[in-house]
């Protein structure tokens, strides 16, 4: 089956403790990004990468990391989380080229920092 | 310019009836508008999506309607269900989308009340 999926599903961490959330698709996508979540300000952007080694900041990507080692995994980072990036994320996958492409999103990570 | 603005932020219609999610963009290089459908819990998935060469697009009980001149497109929902009730989500992006750059409006909540 053709899908994205994030683990760990849910995470109540504490603030400054590194965290790594986990994203892997099995369609052989080139292009992966990770989105946030809130509520009222819809999904934004907050890295994406075009290909193995190929990273790019998005819209919001104060206090997080990206490494994109392999073609079908996109880790995202928080090296020292805060309350502020308390949100729901998504990882979400497509193929590049002559589109338009179908993007696929994962099923999301909750995160609480306190 | 880079933003996609979406109205209303949540609806309520009995079944049956119409709903109609607005959005509007300023950027002109936008050439793929895909809207994305999120049920609660999970992430969002692609519903329908049209180019701007054509004035409407429908796909069973959806319906996208655009206008290039106004720089606006809408969903148009007929006979809803009670099903229907999620969070929609209009996006722009330019390249045809092969670049997986989308840009997301910030969501409608549609309730369908039985």
């Amino acid at each position: 089956e053709a899908q994205v999926t994030q683990n760990p599903r849910y995470l109540i961490t504490v603030t400054g403790k590194k965290l790594t959330v986990t994203c892997s698709q099995n369609m052989n996508h080139e292009y992966m990004s990770w989105y946030r979540q809130d509520p009222g300000l819809g999904l934004r952007q907050i890295y994406y990468s075009m290909n193995v080694e190929v990273t790019d900041k998005g819209d919001v990507p104060e206090g997080y990391k990206v490494s994109r080692k392999e073609k079908r995994n996109f880790p995202l980072i928080l090296e020292s989380p805060s309350p502020n990036q308390t949100s729901l994320y998504f990882c979400a996958s497509t193929l590049r080229g002559r589109g338009p492409y179908e993007q696929y999103f994962g099923p999301g990570t909750r995160l609480t920092v306190t | 310019q880079q933003q996609v603005k979406q109205s209303p932020q949540s609806l309520i219609v009995q079944k049956g009836g119409i709903p109609i999610i607005n959005c509007a963009y300023e950027n002109t290089a936008f050439d793929y508008f895909p809207w994305y459908q999120q049920f609660p819990g999970k992430g969002p998935a692609l519903l329908i999506a049209i180019r701007p060469d054509v004035s409407e697009k429908k796909e069973g009980r959806f319906t996208i309607s655009f206008n290039k001149s106004a720089k606006q497109f809408s969903l148009h929902i007929m006979d809803s269900q009670p099903g229907d009730s999620a969070t929609y989500f209009c996006a722009a992006s330019t390249y045809g989308g092969s670049q997986g750059n989308l840009i997301f409006g910030k969501g409608t909540k549609l309730s369908v009340k039985p």
